[in-house]
């Protein structure tokens, strides 16, 4: 079964910093394009960032680009979200998800999903 | 303002068939990038409805199917039920954008 579980959310000052991690199990990690997807209060889903399976390839939504670095640690399963510099607009539930299993994945979807991470950031 | 436009909400009576809208353009529906489909229940995780335009994952019942034509792609429901009450989402790929794009979501009432 696969499983992913986020962690490391919470309360931050406007302009702090937060990591968080996502544990992936019930799967080949190696195999996985792997993302991280959040939705604001009241708000729609919103792609934040993608990291290919080696670590070689990463993208971001332009909002977080300079301020979030997306990681991955294929030895411990994990996926990161470094997030510094943040704002009041981050404030958001954080989904980790498992992207595509090719190498090139432009048309590529968000097959499984974790429960959550709620980061909220206070002015 | 989301790259791809759904209609905030859509509703039917038990029983009925509903469809979902989801309008994109040049630069990622109508390039050809694939649609993807998404049921999200408050609190809970994104679960994948549809991918690829059309193709429904092991477990999601025929009552869902979706379509693309054009610039455009649709989310049908057939048989509505209760449980089909959530929120529903489209997305894509944008080449412009150069990155995941995702509809603004629709919420379905189930009368």
């Amino acid at each position: 079964e696969v499983q992913l579980v986020e962690s490391g959310g919470g309360l931050v000052q406007s302009g702090g910093s937060l990591r968080l991690s996502c544990a992936a199990s019930g799967f080949t990690f190696t195999r996985y394009w792997m993302s991280w997807v959040r939705q604001a209060p009241g708000k729609g889903l919103e792609w934040v960032a993608n990291i290919k399976q080696d670590g070689s390839e990463k993208s971001y939504v332009d909002s977080v680009k300079g301020r979030f670095t997306i990681s991955r640690d294929n030895a411990k399963n994990s996926l990161y979200l470094q997030m510094n510099s943040l704002r009041g607009e981050d404030t958001a539930v954080y989904y980790c998800a498992r992207f595509c299993g090719s190498t090139s994945c432009y048309s590529g979807w968000f097959e499984f999903w974790g429960q959550g991470t709620l980061v909220t950031v206070s002015s | 303002q989301s790259v791809l436009t759904q209609p905030p909400s859509v509703s039917g009576a038990p029983g009925q068939r509903v469809t979902i809208s989801c309008t994109g353009s040049s630069s990622n529906i109508g390039a050809g990038y694939s649609v993807h489909w998404y049921q999200h229940l408050p609190g809970t995780a994104p679960q994948l409805l549809i991918y690829a335009n059309n193709n429904r994952p092991s477990g999601v019942p025929d009552r869902f199917s979706g379509s693309q034509s054009g610039t455009s792609a649709s989310l049908a429901i057939t048989g509505l039920q209760a449980e089909d009450e959530a929120d529903y989402y489209c997305q894509s790929y944008d080449s412009s954008l150069s990155g995941v794009v995702f509809g603004g979501g629709t919420k379905l009432t189930v009368l």
